[in-house]
């Protein structure tokens, strides 16, 4: 069964801090991951996506991907007040299947 | 540009009544839909996925059903909803592989 582990949080950092948000997935043929930001009371919208090892960097969003070790991870950089919300991990696998496994997702939390 | 519309907000049934949601998908031909709920505390469970007209794919059994009577509408209904049915029910599209739009979400209160 393919699994997508996030830690639930709440994750608090203050407001200009870097936070960090991993995901660990099962499945060792997936492809295709996701970030998804979710505020409170509204649907998740899609703000990252990375297919190759590395880094994948837009604007204050950083998307870290590392197939062997099988994490991905999200890092929001000089983190905002309004960046507060739940973040879900989405993992695509191969084989024809468009249908992602998501994570529960990570609720972080910007302090001013 | 491609835009997923989705109605109504907000719902309150009570037990025992029908429910008819509605998915439209603007700027795109035969795309990929899905519906799914996300219950309070929960994650998303992906209910009915279609790749085409008339073709539905059922992942949880249970007392909803869906259809899509054309390319683009996706439509999820029940007979008879059940307390357990409550819950944030989002429909969804995608191009393969390039993740998910997601439509504004029905929130569902039954009683």
């Amino acid at each position: 069964q393919k699994e997508v582990e996030q830690n639930s949080g709440p994750l608090s950092v203050p407001e200009g801090a870097i936070a960090s948000l991993n995901c660990t997935y099962s499945d060792r043929v997936s492809q295709s991951f996701f970030w998804y930001r979710q505020y409170s009371g509204k649907s998740p919208e899609l703000i990252m996506s990375i297919y190759s090892n590395g880094d994948k960097e837009d604007g204050r969003f950083t998307a870290q991907l590392n197939k062997a070790s099988q994490y991905v991870s999200l890092l929001i950089r000089d983190s905002q007040p309004s960046d507060s919300a739940t973040y879900l991990c989405a993992v695509n696998s191969s084989g024809g299947s468009y249908i992602p496994t998501f994570g529960r997702g990570t609720s972080l939390i910007v302090h001013p | 540009s491609q835009t997923i519309h989705q109605w109504p907000a907000t719902l309150v049934q009570p037990v025992g009544s029908p429910l008819s949601l509605e998915c439209t998908v603007e700027g795109t031909s035969n795309p990929n839909l899905y519906w799914y709920r996300q219950a309070a505390g929960r994650g998303l469970q992906l209910l009915f996925y279609s790749v085409g007209i008339g073709q539905i794919s059922s992942e949880v059994p249970q007392n909803l059903s869906a259809s899509r009577p054309q390319d683009r509408q996706f439509i999820l209904s029940s007979k008879k909803l059940l307390l357990s049915d409550s819950g944030f029910y989002l429909c969804a599209w995608s191009p393969e592989t390039y993740g998910y739009t997601f439509g504004s979400g029905t929130r569902l209160t039954v009683v």
